[in-house]
């Protein structure tokens, strides 16, 4: 019965570099939100997706920041040419579905990105 | 500021005591949830109050909600030291399905 599985847990990257962060949804859950935190703050919404679709990226800034949830396999979130400010846990969240807003989120145990 | 504010936003009790948490939001919600969070790990789901409930019991856990005030509390009675964490409110706005807004927690710290 696993959870929502996030990986790598940890992650350092050297300014410029790509940094690539996957997340497995609990099994049955086709909904996938990604949201960021930083040290000793609530956590900020960036995107939530569907199978093969964007639903809300309102969160997410404009540039070097992109998600994807694809058919087959992990959503991944990527962020281009990392700066120090990216530096921050990353969580991922699963639900089963839309409905009308009334199930919870499934969070998985996020990547902590330091930007060097 | 942020839909779903806390306060406090930290608390220091002993064990045994009751620790109250506040949130305050802003817009109308659909429901309003309460997740906590260990150091270095992710959240987990306490309990979850709809926006036509009142009150909402589940252990030792206790939720209100007053809609009218835009507000909600959460009450841990009889505390222990495995309770000490971060306590955060999350709300869901009308039309926006399960997307929620956290707000800055509390961090709760519960004494042996």
């Amino acid at each position: 019965n696993a959870g929502v599985m996030q990986n790598p847990r940890h992650l350092v990257r050297r300014r410029g570099q790509e940094a690539r962060l996957r997340c497995s949804p609990m099994k049955g859950h086709s909904h996938v939100y990604w949201y960021r935190q930083l040290p000793e703050e609530g956590l900020k919404f960036m995107v939530y997706l569907q199978k093969e679709n964007i639903i809300d990226e309102s969160g997410m800034p404009k540039e070097r920041f992109s998600a994807e949830f694809p058919k087959e396999g992990p959503s991944i979130l990527r962020i281009q040419q990392v700066v120090r400010g990216d530096s921050a846990a990353y969580f991922c969240a699963s639900s089963p579905g839309q409905g009308v807003g009334n199930s919870p989120l499934h969070f998985g145990n996020g990547t902590r990105l330091t930007v060097t | 500021s942020q839909q779903g504010e806390e306060d406090p936003q930290a608390l220091s009790i002993q064990e045994g005591e009751n620790a109250t948490m506040n949130c305050s939001y802003k817009t109308s919600i659909n429901n309003l949830q309460w997740y906590r969070q260990n150091s270095g790990r992710g959240l987990v789901h306490l309990i979850l109050i709809r926006s036509n409930e009142r009150e909402k019991h589940s252990g030792r856990l206790r939720v209100t909600l007053d809609t009218s005030k835009k507000s909600s509390s959460l009450l841990i009675t009889a505390s222990r030291a495995a309770d000490t964490a971060s306590y955060f409110c999350a709300t869901a706005r009308l039309g926006a399905g399960n997307m929620l807004t956290f707000g800055g927690g509390t961090r709760l710290m519960v004494k042996p």
